[in-house]
């Protein structure tokens, strides 16, 4: 069965104070890993999507890394907007469109 | 990346009466359509798959007859929760794929909360 485990559940940091959320995953045939960012009451807002290990994509403070195993989400140097759910998804085999979805890490940024 | 919406955003309705959810992409011809429930604090749960001019494919406890989807063009979908009651209320979430885009780009949600 394909599994999506995230962790931490939840993350405190001072602004400023860079970390790393985890993101890994057990499946068969990935066809795409992503990362969105959902803010309480709203729906999730895409950030990135990796498909082969060693591939890195980046925006503003934050970096995606992809290994066969695992993904992290790097934030650098974080300020409080970037308070939020981070949620990671893979895509798996052929012909099917659905995402399995982790727990997700809620960040909190203090000022 | 391309954008979704979805209409109303709140709900408020009697327990017995019948709520439709719109939902619709705005730059880009969706294919495929996904209808998602969220619980507080928890993530989403994946309801249905619906793809233009099909049937809706539902995850498995779903209720068909009670969550009535509908993909009649490649920018519309719409959820209708017949006969709500309480435990229908609930945070509901749309997204789209399609196109040249392999990403799913979701809505804004809709709370609906069934008195």
């Amino acid at each position: 069965e394909d599994q999506v485990t995230q962790s931490p559940e939840a993350l405190r940091l001072q602004e400023g104070e860079s970390s790393s959320l985890n993101c890994s995953y057990t499946v068969s045939g990935l066809r795409g890993l992503f990362w969105y960012r959902q803010d309480p009451g709203k729906g999730p807002e895409f950030l990135f999507t990796l498909y082969s290990a060693g591939e890195e994509k980046e925006k503003e403070r934050l970096k995606a890394t992809l290994t066969k195993k695992e993904s992290f989400l790097h934030i650098t140097a974080p300020k409080p907007e970037d308070s939020a759910t981070y949620l990671c998804a893979v895509k798996v085999g052929f012909g099917n469109e659905k995402l399995t979805f982790g727990t997700g890490t809620r960040l909190t940024i203090i000022p | 990346g391309a954008v979704v919406s979805q209409h109303p955003s709140w709900v408020i309705c009697k327990s017995g009466t019948s709520v439709k959810i719109e939902c619709r992409s705005l730059d880009f011809q969706a294919t495929t359509m996904f209808w998602y429930r969220q619980f507080p604090k928890q993530s989403l749960m994946l309801m249905a798959t619906s793809n233009e001019g099909s049937k809706a494919t539902y995850e498995q406890g779903v209720e068909k007859d009670k969550f009535l989807i509908n993909h009649a063009s490649l920018t519309l979908s719409t959820l209708t929760v017949t006969s709500a009651h309480p435990e229908d209320s609930s945070f509901y979430i749309c997204s789209a794929s399609g196109g040249h885009y392999n990403e799913q780009f979701f809505g804004p949600g809709t709370r609906l909360t069934v008195l």
